[in-house]
This record gives C-alpha cells, structure tokens and sequence, in this order.
C-alpha cells in the first residue's frame, strides 16, 4: 500500500509568520509531488508542483523536495488569515505511467489575525 | 479557461437508487480522472481516462460503478443501486498530457 502521511494538525501560526507543512511518501518510484489548497466543502486548488530534489518558489510559497529522505514540504511566507485551509500533499503513483495521485489526509492550516 | 465543471453540485437521493455525475473537463484537456474524497481524508484514485479510452480502474471502483467518456470530451460516472457507504464528495480533474491536475467543485452525494 503506498502512503502519503502528513500530520493532520491543526498548525496555527500568528499572522505574518511562517508556516511550515511536511509530507513523508512511501513510492521511492514517485516522481511528481504536488500540494493543494482546500477550503472546507471546496474542492482541492493545486498551489505547487515539484519533480527535482531542491526548492522551488512561487510567490509566498516554497516547495521543497527530498527524495532520498522521501519527504516534501510546503513552506507559507508572511501567512495571511486567507490561507488558513487544508493542505493536501500529492504524489503520483510511481507504478503507472500516467498521473495517478496517492493524497495524503491533509495538514489543517489556522492562521490567526 | 473555464475549468472543470461537475453537475450536479449536489445529489440527495434513496439507498438503493442509480445516479449519474456528469464532468466537463478544461478544453482541450486529453486526460480526466475520477477521485472520490470522504470527511477528513483525501481524496482517493477511482478511475482515468486518456481521450476516450479508460485505462485504469480502482479496486474501489465496485461492479456497481461506472465510468464513461465518450468521444473523449465529457465524462460520466454511474453507481447502481445505491449504498450508504457511497456518501461522499466525487472529484473530477483533468490535465493535457502529464502535466498537473485540475479538479473542478465536485459532486456532493448524500445517500438517506
């Protein structure tokens, strides 16, 4: 059974700050790794998507991989009230040659004004 | 780019009762695939398809599931005889190609 596993929190973070999301992956085979945003009886928004060992930025947000740890995280700069949500970690199954997503059960994110 | 789009929003219906989501992908978009997403978890691969053909079916996805895709624009998915264990919210995404996945707002089913 491959797993995706975050910690279901809640993460509070006052407003401003840094909030900090990770995601551990059992696939060593995965090789594209995503995060998405969903707010409650939303449905998932894709935020970020990484496929090389490192960091990759956008905006407020950074993603960052590690395959040989197989873990990927999610880094929120100067967190706003509007990001509190949960987050999805996403990892394509490394046995098919198409996009197949194994999710993991999500990160809640509260920030507070 | 109006996204993907999912009728209805949401379905209330009697155990025991058929029904049938409909899900237009992003334009142009060869790929579309089905997830299904309960309270609390995430959401959980049923089915895919590229262009018409469905390449691959979850064990999830129960004799009395259905999916189609003809003519490789919009999708529909079938659960017969309804169970109380199929509440949940029914994703549709799609993306061109192996790039990343949009999903659209979801089928929201509720079994009395």
């Amino acid at each position: 059974q491959k797993e995706v596993e975050q910690n279901s929190g809640p993460l509070s973070v006052p407003e401003g700050a840094i909030a900090s999301l990770n995601c551990t992956y059992s696939d060593r085979g995965s090789q594209s790794f995503f995060w998405y945003r969903q707010y409650s009886g939303k449905s998932p928004e894709l935020i970020m998507s990484i496929y090389s060992n490192g960091d990759k930025e956008d905006g407020r947000f950074t993603a960052q991989l590690n395959k040989a740890s197989q873990y990927v995280s999610l880094l929120i700069r100067d967190s706003q009230p509007s990001d509190s949500a949960t987050y999805l970690c996403a990892v394509n199954d490394g046995r098919t040659g198409f996009q197949k997503l194994v999710f993991g059960t999500g990160t809640r994110l509260l920030v507070s004004p | 780019d109006t996204g993907v789009s999912q009728n209805p929003r949401h379905k209330i219906t009697k155990r025991g009762q058929n029904v049938t989501f409909r899900c237009d992908p992003i334009s142009e978009h060869n790929r579309l695939y089905w997830y299904r997403q309960t309270l609390g978890q995430g959401p959980e691969f049923l089915t895919y398809f590229q262009n018409e053909a469905q390449l691959e079916k979850s064990r999830l996805l129960s004799d009395r599931f259905s999916a189609e895709r003809p003519k490789g624009s919009f999708s529909t998915l079938e659960i017969q005889r309804t169970e109380q264990g199929d509440s949940a919210m029914y994703l549709c995404a799609s993306s061109p190609g192996n790039q990343p996945q949009h999903f659209g707002d979801g089928t929201r089913l509720s079994i009395l």
